[in-house]
């Protein structure tokens, strides 16, 4: 298994819709987790820490599935400003702040 | 407070020759990373510096690639010589410190075309 693997997508939805991507990694011994976002041709900004089972804020919730080593992204009530690419990043190792990203699920609102 | 800085915005070079970048991270920030995002994936952790000191630097293409951290604030990357397949993003971040909680902010990047 990769360390990190998302599903590239696109993902096409119409504004207004729920829509959920899934992440699984590889190292059972990661204890925190992150979801970035990156508009086309910007740098990755940070959506979502999750550190627990799970973590919710307004129209977004990330889920953690610790035994079947997945994490996922929930998006309600989609918007056109939600289109971007959505990394998924998990720690490499057992201390500090080394990083893997995943390669990203590219997600297109449409009106 | 001010972001992460990065220059140049764009590079184009062509195979063979060197090329440098230069980051400034958030006043304050301990933690400086380089990250490689070639088209279409995520980005790649290519060097960590906590302070002046390297923290990893395992996916570094250490026979072109090199990076320091000299006085624990900027930092500069550099490759000699460049390949085509070197052509990406180069991406600049740092943290406040080397911890998994800490949030990292990006530089917008250089982009770099190696024809």
């Amino acid at each position: 298994r990769k360390e990190v693997e998302q599903d590239p997508g696109p993902f096409n939805v119409p504004e207004g819709a729920t829509v959920a991507f899934n992440c699984t990694y590889s190292n059972s011994a990661s204890q925190s987790f992150f979801w970035y976002r990156q508009d086309c041709r910007k740098e990755p900004k940070l959506l979502m820490s999750v550190y627990s089972s799970g973590n919710e804020d307004g129209r977004f919730t990330a889920q953690l599935n610790r035994a079947s080593q997945y994490i996922s992204l929930l998006i309600r009530d989609s918007k056109l400003s939600d289109s971007a690419t959505y990394l998924c990043v998990v720690p490499r190792g057992n201390a500090g702040n080394m990083l893997t990203f995943g390669g990203g699920t590219r997600l297109m609102v449409k009106p | 407070e001010a972001g992460v800085a990065q220059s140049p915005r764009y590079k184009i070079i062509e195979k063979r020759q060197s090329v440098a970048f230069w980051c400034n991270p958030i006043s304050g920030h301990a933690t400086l990373y380089w990250y490689q995002q070639i088209l279409g994936q995520g980005p790649k952790l290519l060097i960590q510096f906590q302070n002046n000191g390297v923290v990893d630097d395992s996916q570094l293409p250490k026979d072109r690639f090199s990076a320091e951290r000299l006085k624990g604030v900027d930092s500069t990357l550099k490759i000699q010589p460049a390949k085509l397949e070197d052509s990406a993003v180069y991406l600049c971040a740092s943290s406040r410190r080397d911890s998994r909680r800490e949030k990292l902010f990006f530089g917008s990047g250089t982009q770099l075309s190696v024809l």
